[in-house]
């Protein structure tokens, strides 16, 4: 009973290096999502997505890019990192096409540090 | 646009101390409210929510009531352990694009709780 995965747990960037925080999640739930968690600011979603093939963008986009191939995995792209980057990063998926009172199931996020 | 405000934090009680946290909402629609915690070094869980006007969800001696005519969805408990120490977000669901919903999250509130 994996849930929502997040891979890596920690990562170091240098700026202007890219990379790609992976989720994936077992649960065949249409929805999933990208926040970010910085302090006093909550949680800010970036992408998100209603199913394969389809993602749109949420509050803060800039600098990240995201596909959805397939319904288990919803890559996050950071294109060229910079320090502002620098947050704890969850993927969060939901069976709430069309209902509104499920909830998400969260991974357990990606802190990523940029220098 | 929706929005969620919760009570600045920190908050510090001792042990068996009554605890509040508020939490009130601005949405266009009627969405659902919800209450997730974040653990140290977690993802977020949900603990409990409510769908509609006059619901009460509770979960693990929390209990928070949906009060629609003073957009409110307080968080209380009447015994507080040291082992509720951790982060709680408010948040909503309303329809977003797509036929999805998608949670708004209030900025959180630290609670610590000493023996």
């Amino acid at each position: 009973n994996a849930g929502v995965t997040q891979t890596p747990k920690f990562q170091v960037l240098k700026t202007g290096q890219s990379m790609t925080l992976q989720c994936a999640q077992d649960m065949n739930h249409e929805y999933m999502s990208w926040y970010r968690q910085d302090p006093g600011m909550g949680l800010r979603l970036i992408h998100y997505s209603v199913g394969a093939g389809i993602t749109d963008q949420g509050e803060v986009p800039n600098g990240y890019n995201v596909s959805r191939s397939t319904t288990e995995d919803f890559p996050l792209r950071l294109l060229s990192a910079a320090p502002s980057q620098t947050s704890v990063y969850f993927c969060a998926s939901s069976a709430a096409l069309g209902r509104s009172n499920y909830g998400y199931t969260f991974g357990s996020g990606t802190r990523l540090t940029v220098v | 646009g929706n929005s969620v405000t919760q009570m600045e934090g920190p908050v510090t009680l001792s042990e068996e101390a009554f605890l509040t946290i508020n939490c009130t909402y601005t949405a266009t629609g009627y969405p659902s409210l919800f209450w997730y915690v974040q653990y140290p070094g977690e993802g977020l869980q949900l603990l409990l929510k409510a769908t509609k006007a006059d619901d009460k969800g509770s979960n693990k001696g929390f209990e928070a009531t949906y009060r629609k005519e003073t957009t409110s969805f307080h968080l209380e408990k009447g015994s507080v352990q040291v082992s509720d120490s951790a982060v709680y977000f408010c948040a909503l669901s309303d329809l977003a694009g797509a036929g999805s919903y998608q949670l708004t999250f209030g900025k959180g509130t630290k609670l610590s709780v000493i023996p």
